[in-house]
């Protein structure tokens, strides 16, 4: 079965700099999460997408944007990275909203910032 | 807030040992509960779910019960195999908005020995 695509899997930024990650959902899955788990903590929410709208919003610095497309993908825009935001970040998809619907991760995105 | 609570790690146990990971948590209404697993240097992988009170959520010989009077979802396995050696994640899916989001404990790192 299809699964949550992350790409890229792996990245090295410098301070200051920019980066994206891209989600793909599960085939018709319509809700898109992003988290951030720094090492050896647990995941926090960052934000959420319904339909192409923001949905939630968690404890996303300003620094970061995100959004999501058409074809339901979403992209994290992360700018003026810092040391801190090395991280392991996870996309999440589901259904119908999200309410009552499991999420399904994907295998999360590793940034490295130097 | 909406939280989860989890036994503290490292557990370590032998081969074949019984598995008991307590997991509580504090939330408004009756949300869905999670057991997600990380192995070492992957993703989050749902292990098991229950939406209601006293739904038994089981996958790959692990079992865990809502229980809405002690507010409780234990993790229990048989019998641990080294394979099961991973990072344990109860959460929960918040209701305080009409998109869930994931709130996870702090994780419990299990490992198995041979």
């Amino acid at each position: 079965a299809a699964g949550v695509i992350q790409s890229p899997r792996h990245l090295i930024k410098e301070k200051r700099e920019t980066a994206t990650l891209k989600c793909y959902p599960i085939p018709r899955h319509d809700t898109v999460y992003w988290y951030q788990q720094g090492p050896g903590q647990d995941p926090q929410f960052l934000i959420s997408f319904y339909e192409k709208m923001q949905s939630d919003k968690g404890s996303i610095p300003d620094r970061f944007s995100a959004q999501q497309f058409s074809d339901y993908h979403s992209e994290l825009n992360m700018s003026s990275l810092e040391l801190g935001d090395s991280a392991l970040y996870f996309c999440a998809s589901s259904s119908s909203g999200g309410l009552g619907e499991t999420q399904y991760f994907g295998p999360g995105t590793r940034l490295l910032v130097l | 807030g909406d939280s989860v609570t989890q036994m503290e790690g490292p557990v370590t146990l032998s081969e074949e040992a019984f598995l008991t990971i307590n997991c509580t948590y504090t939330a408004t209404g009756y949300p869905s509960l999670f057991w997600y697993v990380q192995y070492p240097g992957e993703g989050l992988q749902l292990l098991l779910k229950a939406t209601k009170a006293d739904d038994k959520g089981s996958n790959k010989g692990f079992e865990a019960t809502y229980r809405k009077e002690t507010t409780s979802f234990h993790l229990e396995k048989g019998s641990v195999q080294v394979s099961d050696s991973a990072v344990y994640f109860c959460a929960l899916g918040s209701l305080k908005t009409s998109y869930d989001k994931v709130i996870f404990g702090p994780g419990t790192s299990l490992s198995v020995i041979p």
